[in-house]
């Protein structure tokens, strides 16, 4: 079975700051997906930033970034001019890339980021 | 944004009473998810639907079940609702399809209490 681990429970970061939060996970299939979500204190779960395994390039999203090294199994987010706005908690999830169950997202158990002013 | 609501947003209720939670989708996609959420426990899967009246199991099913008798509503019951229950619940949609089809979207989450 597939896991999930953030090993960091808590973080903090200065505003306009570059942070980095770590996700690995543990699979024996090479077609899958990894997310990373964000939820604020509206309890919203809100789409980050999305990786396909078969893509060797590190997605983007404006300030956010991964680092995808597929033969660790690693899956870390960078947040870059880190701003108020994201304190949060953050999730990192897995997904096979077959369909039925296998498609159902496998989270960790998340990673609360403080932004100081 | 997806078009998922999710109703009630917040329930208190007692232990033993039967509670219905209703999650609905205005994109007509067909896979659809309820998960709870815990302290220390992240999101865990509870049921699936992958079509009207097709649904599965997921990792913490004992205690709830689920209809889907259309495409936009997918029903979680906890037929005698117990204190372990006491969680934040989101229901989820995504398409077929690969590629960005296949992420998931979350409903804004219903908190429920069991006293």
């Amino acid at each position: 079975a597939q896991t999930v681990t953030q090993s960091q429970p808590e973080m903090s970061v200065q505003e306009a700051e570059t942070v980095t939060l770590s996700c690995t996970y543990d699979t024996s299939e090479s077609d899958y997906y990894l997310f990373w979500y964000k939820q604020p204190p509206s309890r919203q779960m809100i789409l980050v930033i999305r990786q396909e395994a078969y893509k060797q390039q590190n997605a983007t999203e404006n300030r956010f970034s991964v680092n995808f090294q597929k033969a660790a199994k690693s899956f870390s987010l960078k947040i870059s001019d880190s701003q108020l706005g994201d304190a949060a908690m953050y999730f990192c999830a897995y997904r096979s890339g077959g369909g039925g169950s296998q498609g159902n997202l496998i989270f960790g158990k998340g990673t609360k980021l403080s932004v100081k002013p | 944004d997806a078009g998922i609501t999710q109703s009630p947003r917040h329930k208190v209720t007692e232990t033993g009473t039967p509670v219905t939670l209703r999650c609905h989708q205005t994109e007509n996609h067909r896979y659809m998810y309820w998960y709870r959420q815990d302290p220390g426990h992240g999101l865990r899967l509870i049921h699936y639907s992958y079509g009207v009246k097709d649904t599965d199991k997921g990792e913490v099913s004992d205690g709830y079940s689920v209809s889907r008798s259309k495409t936009e509503d997918f029903l979680l019951t906890l037929e005698s609702a117990t204190s372990s229950q006491t969680s934040v619940y989101f229901c989820a949609i995504r398409g077929g399809g690969r590629g960005p089809t296949y992420t998931q979207y979350f409903g804004p989450g219903t908190r429920l209490t069991v006293l």
